[in-house]
């Protein structure tokens, strides 16, 4: 089946410092993939929407600048959190979706920990 | 965006039936119901997905309701490894909100061995 896989698992960084989320589809093409973010016993709230070879659209409330999104090709997009502080620790997540028809199929998530 | 409502919790022993339910009243004619799973720590599961008819894959079956207002995800027998947080999503298909999957806060499902 489809698989996305998302790097790394889990990453420590110093605050101030950035941090890049890789997002992998491995046996499909995905034109759109979405990121989210789920704090401790919450559900995950969506961040933004990416888009093969344009720009990111992001949620209200989301800063586009501080969490900058690449998708340069059909297969990869990323997340970087810049001049990360601590309140940004928190489960990171993509996914991408295999046509409306069909399902989301997601990554593992980042755990993110800013100290 | 329509929205569903969802049990915070349920629970169930290992090996019977389980039904999950969810509402979504305000449900449009291109709204896809969705359900998702998210085990501790991972990234939600697909489980499975329907528009008017019931739907059965491998995980489990999905039963909706004939005016579309409600509909509930049946896993035949539990084990212990689908104990998770399950959601119910509606997924438009046309509009704005295209593609996207807005969560909610889903229902903790505990397994009992």
């Amino acid at each position: 089946g489809a698989v996305v896989s998302q790097h790394p698992s889990w990453v420590i960084c110093k605050s101030g410092t950035s941090v890049k989320i890789e997002c992998r589809s491995l046996d499909f093409q995905a034109t759109t993939m979405f990121w989210y973010r789920q704090f401790p016993k919450q559900s995950l709230m969506l961040m933004a929407t990416s888009n093969e070879g344009s720009k990111a659209t992001y949620e209200q409330g989301v800063e586009k600048d501080k969490f900058l999104i690449n998708h340069a090709s059909l297969t990869l997009s990323t997340l970087t959190v810049t001049s990360a502080h601590p309140e940004d620790s928190s489960f990171y997540i993509c996914s991408a979706s295999l046509g409306i028809l069909g399902g989301y199929t997601f990554g593992s998530g980042t755990r993110l920990t800013v100290v | 965006d329509a929205k569903t409502t969802q049990p915070n919790s349920m629970e169930s022993n290992e090996e019977e039936p389980v039904h999950l339910p969810c509402n979504h009243s305000t449900i449009s004619g291109t709204d896809y119901i969705h359900w998702y799973r998210q085990l501790p720590s991972q990234g939600p599961e697909y489980v499975i997905h329907g528009l008017t008819s019931n739907v059965n894959n491998r995980m489990a079956s999905l039963a909706i309701a004939e005016d579309r207002k409600s509909s509930t995800l049946i896993l035949h027998r539990a084990t212990l490894r689908d104990a998770a947080v399950y959601y119910c999503i509606l997924l438009n298909a046309g509009g704005t909100s295209y593609g996207k999957l807005t969560f909610g806060q889903g229902t903790i499902l505990t397994v009992h061995p």
